[in-house]
């Protein structure tokens, strides 16, 4: 069983548009939650952290579902600037080390 | 603000031979991390370091890697006799913390011929 699952997409969609990502995990002691955003053939940058109350800067919003989980992230207002993979990260352990674990990813590509 | 460094961003090596790639991680962090990105692929984790010594390692992280702090500031992964398939972007981070967010280095894209 794959232990971060992501909709590869690609997601399509206007600028102004409202889309919205989904990740599943399977290690139930899952410590720490993150987005990162990776462009072609760059490193992956820190979107975001996400917590259970959730959380938001500007126009993102990161969700976590623990009992289901889950994690979203909501990006409002898309700009042609967001079209990217976000990739869904996972802190989680096998009983030693926590180690950040990544998704697939989810392309987003934002069209004038 | 504080950033990871990798040299070199691209190396190209002869099948059969031997890299280093070097990282340099942000000053502060103790939790040192190898990544590696097939082309069109996800980001696989290799190895994690710390306090002097390897913490985990992925399956994929077999006798031909190894890993060194060889100074305070250096972290370095070497791949023995490399193969074709060795050839991917490899990434580095560092932590401050574990499980805390991990900010990664622009990455050595390895081409093996």
């Amino acid at each position: 069983r794959k232990e971060v699952e992501q909709d590869p997409g690609p997601f399509n969609v206007p600028e102004g548009a409202t889309v919205a990502f989904n990740c599943t995990y399977s290690n139930s002691a899952s410590q720490s939650f993150f987005w990162y955003r990776q462009d072609c053939r760059k490193e992956p940058k820190l979107l975001m952290s996400v917590y259970s109350s959730g959380n938001e800067d500007g126009r993102f919003t990161a969700q976590l579902n623990r009992a289901s989980q889950y994690i979203s992230l909501l990006i409002r207002d898309s700009k042609l600037s967001d079209s990217a993979t976000y990739l869904c990260v996972v802190t989680a352990t096998s009983g030693g080390s926590y180690i950040p674990t990544f998704g697939r990813g989810t392309s987003l590509i934002v069209h004038p | 603000e504080p950033e990871v460094t990798q040299t070199p961003s691209h190396q190209v090596t002869q099948m059969g031979q031997e890299v280093i790639l070097r990282c340099v991680p942000i000053s502060n962090h103790l939790y040192f991390y190898w990544y590696r990105q097939i082309l069109g692929q996800k980001v696989e984790f290799l190895v994690s370091f710390y306090n002097n010594e390897i913490s985990e390692k992925s399956e994929i992280f077999d006798d031909q890697f190894s890993v060194e702090r060889p100074d305070g500031s250096n972290f370095t992964l070497k791949i023995r006799s490399t193969k074709l398939e060795d050839s991917a972007m490899y990434f580095c981070a560092s932590s401050v913390d574990e499980p805390t967010e991990a900010f990664f280095g622009q990455g050595t894209r390895l081409t093996v011929v």
